[in-house]
Formats: structure tokens, C-alpha cells, sequence
């Protein structure tokens, strides 16, 4: 089965950090763009980043000012997002999701999300 | 940055019914990257429709996009019980990529 799992949000203070991961099954990560898209409690999606299938493009949304990181481990078939300096305005669910160049670059698979929460 | 606008931001609705939600782009989008999605609650987005008017995988034909330029449509020609969710529209040709801020189609 073609999925996205998820993993590593959690409850983190103002100013710290955290890493997200998402792992690839039933598919090779390694030919596919990779996005992030978050999605803050009662309200719609954001795009935060993506990264291109070896990594070379690689684009933040503006409102992140340079405090997220997205990488790709292409061996572990997984994707990760870096996040530091974390501000409430952060607190969302955490998605990641698949291009497919084969629908025209639409976002075909997604995982079924974390959940991180920013407060002191 | 290219906004995108989805109206109404509610649509009140009974089964068997037909919906339609709009989505305006402050500036010209590709057709070929418009997509729609549907969010169910607590479920990540589905995608339904990309390149404007082609549906994914396994999406009913009761679900048809369509429009052009700054003006795009998502049609549900009769509404099921599991129709009922929150609708997206993403264009992914300018960057940054942006989404709509959603229509949620709920039972009247």
C-alpha cells in the first residue's frame, strides 16, 4: 500500500525546536518532490515547503523566515522537516504530501498528519 | 504571491443536491495547475480534481472541475452523505504555491 506516516510533533515550549519525519511505504521517495503542508487548529492549509526529488530545489513559504529546514534521506525513503525558534503561531497539524508529476504536480498522497502545539 | 478566493465560505445543502464552489486567483493561473481537495474531519486532504477539470483516481464522476484564467468552478452534480466536507483549491504554477482558505459544503 502507497503511504505517508507522520512522526515527531509533540507539545514544545516557545524557542525550542523540533523534527518531523515522514516515512514512504510502498513506493521509491526518491523520484517524487516532496511538500509540507500545515493546517493550524479550525483553519485551512498552508504550504511551508518543498524539495525537489534530489534535493536541488528546494523553497519556504515567506512566513517562515528561515527558521524551518526540509531535507530528504532518499536511502530511508523519508522526509524531514527542521523546525526551530518555534512560535505559537506554529501550532498546527503537520502533513506531508506527494507530488505527482504524473497529475501535473498535484499532490496525490498525503499522510495522515502530526500534531504539533507550541505553549509554554 | 498569487490568492486564491473560494466562495461561498459556506453552502448550505441537501442530498441529492447540486454544489457549486468557486475559486478566484488574483492573477492568471495555469489550468494545468489547479487542483481541488477534500477534507473530511480529522482526515488529511483528498486530491479530487488537477489540471483543472481531470478527476484523480478513484473519484466519482459525480465530481467535475472546470474554468480557466482567474475563474474556476468545482461541481458535486448530486451530493452523498460523504460529500459533505471542506473543499480546496490549490494552484502549484507560481511560486509560493497557495491554497484557498476552503468551502465547506454541510447538510441543510
Amino acid at each position: 500500500e502507497v503511504q505517508l506516516v507522520e512522526s515527531g510533533g509533540g507539545l514544545v515550549r516557545p524557542g525550542g525546536s523540533l523534527r518531523l519525519s515522514c516515512a514512504a511505504s510502498g513506493f521509491s521517495l526518491s523520484t517524487y518532490s516532496m511538500n509540507w503542508v500545515r493546517q493550524a487548529p479550525g483553519k485551512g492549509l498552508e504550504w511551508v515547503s518543498s524539495i525537489s526529488s534530489d534535493s536541488s530545489y528546494i523553497h519556504y513559504a515567506a512566513s517562515l523566515k528561515g527558521r524551518f529546514t526540509i531535507s530528504r534521506d532518499n536511502a530511508k525513503n523519508s522526509l524531514y522537516l527542521q523546525m526551530n525558534s518555534l512560535r505559537a503561531e506554529d501550532t498546527a497539524v503537520y502533513y506531508c504530501a506527494r507530488v505527482s508529476y504524473k497529475l501535473l504536480g498535484a499532490f496525490d498522497i498525503w499522510g495522515q498528519g502530526t500534531m504539533v502545539t507550541v505553549s509554554s | 504571491e498569487v490568492m486564491l478566493t473560494q466562495s461561498p465560505g459556506t453552502l448550505s445543502l441537501s442530498p441529492g443536491e447540486r454544489a457549486t464552489l468557486s475559486c478566484r486567483a488574483s492573477q492568471s493561473v495555469s489550468s494545468s495547475f489547479l487542483a481541488w481537495y477534500q477534507q473530511k474531519p480529522g482526515q488529511a486532504p483528498r486530491l479530487l480534481i488537477y489540471g483543472a477539470s481531470s478527476r484523480a483516481t478513484g473519484i466519482p464522476d459525480r465530481f467535475s472541475g472546470s474554468g480557466s484564467g482567474t475563474d474556476f468552478t468545482l461541481t458535486i452534480r448530486r451530493l452523498e452523505s460523504e460529500d459533505f466536507a471542506v473543499y480546496y483549491c490549490q494552484q502549484y504554477g507560481s511560486s509560493p504555491q497557495t491554497f484557498g482558505q476552503g468551502s465547506k459544503v454541510e447538510i441543510k
